[in-house]
Formats: structure tokens, C-alpha cells, sequence
């Protein structure tokens, strides 16, 4: 059972240009979304939260579907230091024992 | 302000042999939880912990054990290293409630032949 999916990617894409993806999860109860942002051979860091309204924080949006069980996280202007992977974590109840990693999608932005 | 630190940051080890990856965080946070990274598999939850003295299994504990004698460590020991445990392992921290930001540390990388 895949409780949350993303395209693993690499997604190859000019610098300057829009790029967007998205991660399907498979519990509706699920109530907290987060996008985090992987650096190769680093540890994870938050990257934003996604609220039902949406999130937008400079170049970097995220917005929710619930009806359809899926976020997404679009990039405007992208930048040689976007490039990384984009992990998509669900909380689907109980404590911090209740997030779901997604296996991350690996974006690769090309000069 | 530290954060989360974990040591050793790398190791390797021979099957059969045991040791204990070390985890600190100086933020107060009552959650620290520890998962293992393998390639095509996303971050999985090994044992956790909500506050000194309680402990938890998560998805993949067989293999492991921890202890949470203070606030701030939450050691994670391997009984008997097996290949099957090669993986990078990340200490994370957290308040115990919303909104579940999680501070990992920089992680341990383990091979084990």
C-alpha cells in the first residue's frame, strides 16, 4: 500500500523556467501536508507547510486538493539552487509518529 | 544552538557486531525519532519517543533498540549488525504536537559487510 506517491523524476529543467509537481496521498483523514527540500547527501529540511487556502512563500507554492488527494509544489523562476529532491510528508492522525515520507521527486535545474 | 547532532557521521561495520549511533538536540523537543534512508524506499520511522522514559516502535525496528533517559539523547543501538542495515540514519526532533516540524540531524552513514 503506497500512502504517498510522487514521481521520482529528475525532472531537467532551464534555469528561469516554471516547473511543478505533485504528490497523490492515500488517507483521506490525512489533516497536515508539508513539502521538505533533500540536498544530496544531507539531511531533510522543511521547505513550507500546505494549508487547504494554499502557501505561497517567494517563488515556491504549494497547494492542496483534497477532493482529489493530492498537493502540489510549483517553482517560478527556477534557480541552480533549486536543484535537489522535494520530499512530500502527510500527517494522517495521532502524533509526530503519524507522518508519511514520500520517496522524493529529484529536480535537476540545468543552467 | 546546536539543534540535532548525531555521531558518528560515518561507520562501518562487520556483520554480528554491535554499536550505538548517538543523537542530541538542545531545542527542548519532547518528540526525537530515528529513520533509515535507503534508496527507492523514502525515509522510514524505526522507534521514537514522545518524552524521557517512553519509547516506541515505528514501521522497521527489528534490529534496533533506544532509550530515552534524558530530554536531549535518544541513542539508537544495533543488537547485531546484518547488511541488511547498510543505510544512512537520520535523528530527528520535534514539539510533540502541531504543526509536526520535524529538525533532522545530518545523519549517520552505516555500511556493514
Amino acid at each position: 500500500r503506497k500512502e504517498v506517491e510522487q514521481d521520482p523524476g529528475p525532472f531537467n529543467v532551464p534555469e528561469g523556467a516554471t516547473v511543478a509537481f505533485n504528490c497523490t496521498y492515500s488517507n483521506s483523514a490525512s489533516q497536515s501536508f508539508f513539502w521538505y527540500r533533500q540536498d544530496c547527501r544531507k539531511e531533510p529540511k522543511l521547505l513550507m507547510s500546505v494549508y487547504s487556502s494554499g502557501n505561497e512563500d517567494g517563488r515556491f507554492t504549494a497547494q492542496l486538493n483534497r477532493a482529489s488527494q493530492y498537493i502540489s509544489l510549483l517553482i517560478r523562476d527556477s534557480k541552480l539552487s533549486d536543484s535537489a529532491t522535494y520530499l512530500c510528508v502527510v500527517h494522517s492522525g495521532g502524533g509526530a509518529d503519524g507522518l508519511t515520507f514520500g520517496k522524493g521527486t529529484h529536480l535537476i535545474i540545468q543552467p | 544552538n546546536a539543534g540535532v547532532t548525531q555521531t558518528p557521521k560515518f561507520q562501518v561495520l562487520k556483520t554480528g557486531q554491535s554499536m550505538t549511533l548517538q543523537c542530541a538536540q538542545d531545542m527542548n523537543h519532547e518528540y526525537m525519532s530515528w529513520y533509515r534512508q535507503d534508496p527507492g524506499m523514502g525515509l522510514r520511522l524505526i522507534h521514537y519517543s514522545v518524552g524521557a522514559g517512553i519509547t516506541d516502535q515505528g514501521e522497521v525496528p527489528n534490529g534496533y533498540n533506544v532509550s530515552r533517559s534524558t530530554t536531549e539523547d535518544f541513542p539508537l543501538r544495533l543488537l547485531s549488525a546484518a547488511p541488511s542495515q547498510t543505510s544512512v540514519y537520520f535523528c530527528a526532533s520535534s514539539y510533540a504536537g502541531p504543526p509536526y516540524e520535524q529538525y533532522f540531524g545530518p545523519g549517520t552513514r552505516l555500511t556493514v559487510t
